[in-house]
């Protein structure tokens, strides 16, 4: 079945360290988009990627990376600049071939936690 | 610019009984809207989306929304709760020029047996 795979679920880290969240997908899509999620704050965009190669900054990019290199996958990294990264990071992807759709596929999140 | 409110952070119903979760959006262009669920710890799953056709969408596990320009709103309803609906329901407008969307706080629905 055609979906989006992130790894791990959960993740510890200790203060100081970067870490990387994995996101691939065999859905053939096109776009791919991280978030964050954080109680009673909704989903907040982190980085898109539209394109191989490709990717932009979304609304709280300062503290993460990113990298495009394959159109299946879509690597987050928490760096140790990020204030705040004890949250839920959603993975999600588009297929741009049919925009007028706009319907976000998501992954089922990786859980990190500061200690 | 384009923003999305749900205006009731918490829901709670009892099993059998109708659900309503409440959606005002605002936006510049026409827009599309959407509500997903999330379970918890889990990914969003799409419910429904309006993109511009039939004003009344219906959606999967009984849940309908309905698209109404004037107020700017995009109501979640389902005439009767199961114990399953419990889970967190978010409202999603699109409707700027680079299609991104724009998420609302999120609404938890509790349903009481």
């Amino acid at each position: 079945d055609g979906g989006i795979t992130q790894s791990p679920k959960y993740l510890f880290r200790k203060e100081g360290q970067n870490v990387t969240l994995s996101c691939e997908q065999n859905l053939n899509h096109d776009a791919m988009y991280w978030y964050r999620q954080d109680p009673g704050q909704g989903l907040r965009l982190i980085y898109y990627s539209q394109i191989v190669n490709d990717f932009q900054k979304g609304d709280i990019a300062e503290g993460y990376s990113v990298s495009r290199e394959k159109k299946e996958s879509f690597p987050l990294t928490v760096t140790s600049a990020q204030k705040n990264p004890t949250a839920f990071y959603l993975c999600a992807s588009k297929d741009r071939g049919h925009s007028g759709a706009n319907v976000l596929t998501f992954g089922a999140g990786s859980r990190l936690t500061v200690l | 610019a384009q923003s999305v409110t749900q205006l009731d952070s918490h829901v709670s119903v009892s099993e059998g009984t109708p659900v309503l979760l409440r959606c005002n959006y605002s936006s510049s262009y026409s827009p599309s809207l959407f509500w997903y669920v999330q379970h918890p710890n889990k990914g969003l799953q799409l419910l429904l989306k309006y993109t511009s056709a039939a004003t009344l969408v219906k959606g999967i596990n009984g849940f309908e929304a309905e698209f109404k320009k004037s107020e700017t709103s995009f109501h979640l309803t389902k005439p009767s709760a199961h114990m399953s609906d419990a889970a967190e329901y978010f409202c999603v407008v699109s409707g700027n020029a680079g299609n991104m969307l724009t998420f609302g706080g999120g609404t938890r629905l509790m349903v009481k047996p």
